[in-house]
């Protein structure tokens, strides 16, 4: 059981790059969620996905973000044209059931753009 | 906005002493838990309480929630220099969506001196 499964660890872009970072969810867990974190700060919902719909995106960003869970895959979260305010630390979640409530987190992504 | 809120925002203890963390929410919610997160890490799920519960214990933490108080605490009992993390407290709670949705508080950095 690999757990759930972030990559890249580090992630260097250019401003006006995209960025795009994966997760695979632990074996069996149908929902992922995306948190941001900036340096010394807590985690910032940012999505909450099943597979092949978005259920809750109210904590992403509209213009630039985007985030899709495919049938097949890992999930995906795409920062278009990044700037330098989207370096974070970028962590999945994933758990088996609504309502079971525990999140089994990846590593996290972390972003630094120059 | 973050629905939970860490008291103090850092603390720093001796080894053997007894750490405790409070944490405030606002809304109803269905469960609380309580997640650590070392530096550079992803969390790491430490306990959960629901919310017809008020206080749990496994291994050297005990956790209260005070529910019309919207509170609760971590107490880690004799305390290592192994625990010295950033601890964070998360509320389960069905949105007016429908779904569950769980939100991060601010959280407590945590130095224990050998």
């Amino acid at each position: 059981n690999a757990g759930v499964m972030q990559n890249p660890r580090h992630l260097v872009r250019r401003r006006g790059q995209e960025a795009r970072l994966r997760c695979s969810p632990m074996k069996g867990h149908s929902h992922v969620y995306w948190y941001r974190q900036l340096p010394e700060e807590g985690l910032k919902f940012m999505v909450y996905l099943q597979k092949e719909n978005i259920i809750d995106e109210s904590g992403m960003p509209k213009e630039r973000f985007s985030a899709e869970f495919p049938k097949e895959g890992p999930s995906i979260l795409r920062i278009q044209q990044v700037v330098r305010g989207d370096s974070a630390a970028y962590f999945c979640a994933s758990s088996p059931l609504q309502g079971v409530g525990v999140l089994t987190f990846g590593a996290g992504s972390r972003l630094t753009v120059l | 906005s973050q629905q939970g809120e860490e008291d103090p925002q850092a603390l720093s203890i001796q080894e053997g002493e007894n750490a405790t963390m409070n944490c405030s929410y606002k809304t109803s919610i269905n469960n609380l838990q309580w997640y650590r997160q070392n530096s550079g890490r992803g969390l790491v799920h430490l306990i959960l309480i629901r919310s017809n519960e008020r206080e749990k214990h496994s291994g050297r933490l005990r956790v209260t929630l005070d529910t019309s108080k919207k509170s609760s605490s971590l107490l880690i009992t004799a305390s290592r220099a192994a625990d010295t993390a950033s601890y964070f407290c998360a509320t389960d709670a069905v949105n007016s969506g429908g779904y569950q949705k769980v939100t991060f508080g601010t959280g407590t950095k945590l130095q224990v001196i050998p």
